[in-house]
């Protein structure tokens, strides 16, 4: 069966520092892999999506990047973290026209 | 126009009726459409999935989808405390291969 692997499941960063999350997927092969991001009491921004090695599509102009260095690996990193980067992050996996499931998240908070 | 469209609640509905929840989206060449159930602080669990104009139903859980109105709404029978929760449209946009979610709606189920 598919899993998928997020972490960490909580992170305190300060203004300025850098960010790294990981997201992995098990079970499957070739999955679109998406990186969203909920604030508080908000739907899910979708950030970035890749539907293969090195293939990434960003939706919203913004602090962040992501990498997918392999098939099964998803990356999401920031060099110098903003306030406003705060949130619940998610990542989630599919395959074309089928459901998505989503990681357990990981919820930042820049101070 | 936003891609995914749902009313953010709250809605409220009392234990043991029907709970109606509605989405609409732009894009007409969308395929394949979701809900999810959010529990507060959790990461999406998705509920139901529907590609074909029509009703689906899974215990409780009935989906609508309609094409030719651009619209999908997600019925649920008998409602219990426990199905109080946000509940999330999702829509996979033919061709772009990306999962977009509404807002979210929230519903309070009272006992």
């Amino acid at each position: 069966s598919q899993t998928i692997h997020q972490w960490p499941a909580t992170l305190v960063q300060p203004v300025g520092s850098p960010l790294s999350l990981e997201c992995t997927v098990e079970g499957t092969s070739n999955p679109n892999l998406y990186w969203y991001r909920q604030a508080a009491g908000r739907g899910l921004q979708l950030l970035f999506y890749s539907v293969g090695i090195g293939q990434i599509s960003s939706e919203v102009p913004q602090n962040l990047s992501a990498s997918r260095p392999q098939d099964r690996q998803f990356i999401l990193s920031s060099k110098k973290l903003l306030l406003s980067d705060s949130g619940f992050y998610l990542c989630a996996w599919d395959r074309t026209l089928l459901e998505a499931f989503f990681g357990q998240g990981t919820r930042l908070t820049v101070v | 126009q936003k891609e995914v469209e749902q009313n953010s609640g709250p809605l409220s509905v009392p234990e043991g009726a029907i709970a109606s929840l509605n989405c609409t989206y732009s894009d007409r060449g969308s395929q394949s459409f979701f809900w999810y159930r959010q529990y507060s602080g959790k990461s999406p669990e998705l509920i139901m999935s529907i590609y074909s104009n029509g009703d689906k139903e899974d215990g409780r859980f009935t989906a609508q989808l309609n094409k030719a109105s651009q619209y999908v709404s997600l019925l649920i029978r008998d409602s219990q405390p426990s199905d109080s929760a946000t509940y999330l449209c999702a829509v996979k946009e033919r061709g772009a291969q990306k999962l977009v979610f509404g807002q979210g709606t929230r519903l309070t189920i009272n006992p």
